[in-house]
């Protein structure tokens, strides 16, 4: 079947570590976005990738970085500098970018700072 | 710039009663508008789109919403209430020309359906 896989579903980590979270997709879109979902925030956008090798920051890209090296991936990682990491975080991927199609999104990772 | 608001960020029914979630939006361009559930701890699933076709649209488990250009809105409905629809739910616009990559999201509401 053809989605987004997200791993790991839960992930702890210790102050001062970075982490990186995978997102794959096997639908074949060209561009993926990594949201940040906080309680009653609604989701926020990390990054977004149009296409491979191509990456924009989103409205809350400070302490995370991404790459775009293959078309069906785009890892994200929580730096250090990542202030408040503890969240969760949903990965998702469209036909083409510009809103005119909808996102399918993975089931997420949470991501707990300890 | 686009942007959508969602009136309500709790919004309690009883099962069997109707469900009305409200989304406004604002866009520079005719907008494309959709809406998404997401269930604890999942992912957004995508319950149902308006692309400027018919502006009532049918989505699944019996959810519809229908575009009103002169009020800018897109509110989302459901006849009757089950147990299974309790979620939260999230409208989301187009976004042309902005940062936001693709889709521009609301704040979400999240249903309560009570017994």
């Amino acid at each position: 079947d053809g989605g987004i896989t997200q791993s790991p579903k839960y992930l702890f980590r210790k102050e001062g570590q970075n982490v990186t979270l995978s997102c794959e997709q096997n639908l074949n879109h060209d561009a993926m976005y990594w949201y940040r979902q906080d309680p009653g925030q609604g989701l926020r956008l990390i990054y977004y990738s149009q296409i491979v090798n191509d990456f924009q920051k989103g409205d809350i890209a400070e302490g995370y970085s991404v790459s775009r090296e293959k078309k069906e991936s785009f890892p994200l990682t929580v730096t250090s500098a990542q202030k408040n990491p503890t969240a969760f975080y949903l990965c998702a991927s469209s036909i083409e970018a510009r809103g005119r199609t909808e996102a399918f999104f993975g089931q997420g990772t949470r991501l707990t700072v300890v | 710039a686009q942007s959508v608001t969602q009136l309500g960020s709790h919004v309690s029914v009883s099962e069997g009663a109707l469900v009305l979630l409200r989304c406004n939006y604002s866009s520079s361009v005719p907008p494309y508008l959709f809406w998404y559930v997401q269930y604890p701890n999942q992912g957004l699933q995508l319950l149902l789109k308006y692309t400027s076709a018919a502006t009532l649209v049918k989505g699944i488990n019996g959810f519809e919403a229908e575009f009103k250009k002169s009020e800018t809105s897109f509110h989302l409905t459901k006849p009757s209430a089950h147990m299974s629809d309790a979620a939260e739910y999230f409208c989301a616009v187009s976004d042309y020309g902005g940062s936001q990559g693709n889709l521009i999201f609301g704040k979400g509401t999240k249903l309560s359906v009570k017994p």
